[in-house]
C-alpha cells in the first residue's frame, strides 16, 4: 500500500467554527507533514512530526493545531480560522525525516481543499 | 540559503513529442537531492524523479530522465513521448539538508511550470 490518504477532500467552514483534517498512511513511514498550498503556488510546509513527535513547526499560527495519535495518522484541528487560510493542504509521509544521502521520497495526499468563509 | 528556480511559467508540447522543463538551483550545502513532483488538476502530488548531488548517472524513470548539470547547477526535467495525461504542474524541488542543525528534511519547492499536451 504505497498510499497517502486526506479526509475530507472538500470542507467549508465559518471563522468561528472547529474542524479537524485527517491523514493517514499504512506504509510504516515514521515521518509525516503537512503542507499548505495557495492558489498558483508551490507548498508551504508548515509542520514536520519525526516518530510521532512534532519536529519542525514553521512558525504557524495557533489557529492550526497539528496532532499525531499514532505512527500511522495525522491530524491537523483547525479554530477560528481567517478566510485567508482557504487553501489546498496536503499531508505527506516519507520513510524517515532525518536527513541522508538516499532518496527518502515524500509520498503525499490528495489533499483536502479547505474554504473560509 | 537555498533557492530554487522554474522560469517557464507555462509550456506547451504537441502529443508524442519531447519537452524539457528547467530548473536551476541554488545551494552551498555539497549534499543536496533534487525532486521532480507532478500535480494534475485534482491536487495530488506525484513522485517522478530523484537526482542526488553525488550520483553519478543522471536519473531516469520511464518516460522521465533528469539533465543534471551539477556545475551549472541545473535539473531540467525531460518528458519523452508526451501524453494527453501529462497535462499537469510540475514543481522541481530540493531537499534542504539541514534546518539549524537539527538535520531534519524539508522540501523547497519552485513556482512551478504548467505543462499543456495538445493532440
Amino acid at each position: 500500500d504505497t498510499e497517502v490518504t486526506q479526509t475530507p477532500k472538500h470542507l467549508v467552514m465559518g471563522m468561528t467554527n472547529k474542524k479537524s483534517l485527517k491523514c493517514e498512511q499504512h506504509m510504516g513511514h515514521r515521518a509525516m507533514y503537512w503542507y499548505k498550498q495557495k492558489a498558483k503556488k508551490p507548498p508551504e510546509l508548515m509542520f514536520v512530526y519525526s516518530y510521532e513527535k512534532l519536529s519542525i513547526n514553521e512558525s504557524v499560527p495557533s489557529r492550526f493545531s497539528p496532532e499525531c495519535p499514532n505512527s500511522s495518522l495525522l491530524n491537523l484541528h483547525l479554530h477560528a480560522l481567517q478566510p485567508e487560510d482557504s487553501a489546498l493542504y496536503l499531508c505527506a509521509s516519507s520513510q524517515k525525516a532525518l536527513w541522508d544521502r538516499g532518496n527518502n521520497e515524500q509520498f503525499f495526499g490528495p489533499g483536502t481543499r479547505l474554504t473560509v468563509l | 540559503a537555498q533557492k530554487i528556480t522554474q522560469t517557464q511559467p507555462g509550456m506547451f508540447v504537441q502529443e508524442k513529442e519531447a519537452v524539457t522543463l528547467d530548473c536551476t538551483y541554488d545551494t552551498s550545502d555539497p549534499s543536496y537531492g533534487l525532486f521532480w513532483y507532478k500535480q494534475p488538476s485534482s491536487g495530488e502530488m506525484i513522485f517522478l524523479i530523484y537526482q542526488g548531488s553525488y550520483d553519478q548517472q543522471n536519473a531516469t524513470e520511464g518516460r522521465y530522465s533528469l539533465n543534471f548539470q551539477k556545475a551549472r547547477k541545473s535539473a531540467n526535467l525531460v518528458i519523452s513521448a508526451s501524453q494527453l495525461g501529462d497535462s499537469a504542474m510540475y514543481f522541481c524541488a530540493m531537499r534542504e539538508v539541514s534546518l539549524a542543525g537539527s538535520g531534519y528534511n524539508k522540501l523547497i519547492f519552485g513556482a512551478g511550470t504548467r505543462l499543456a499536451v495538445h493532440p
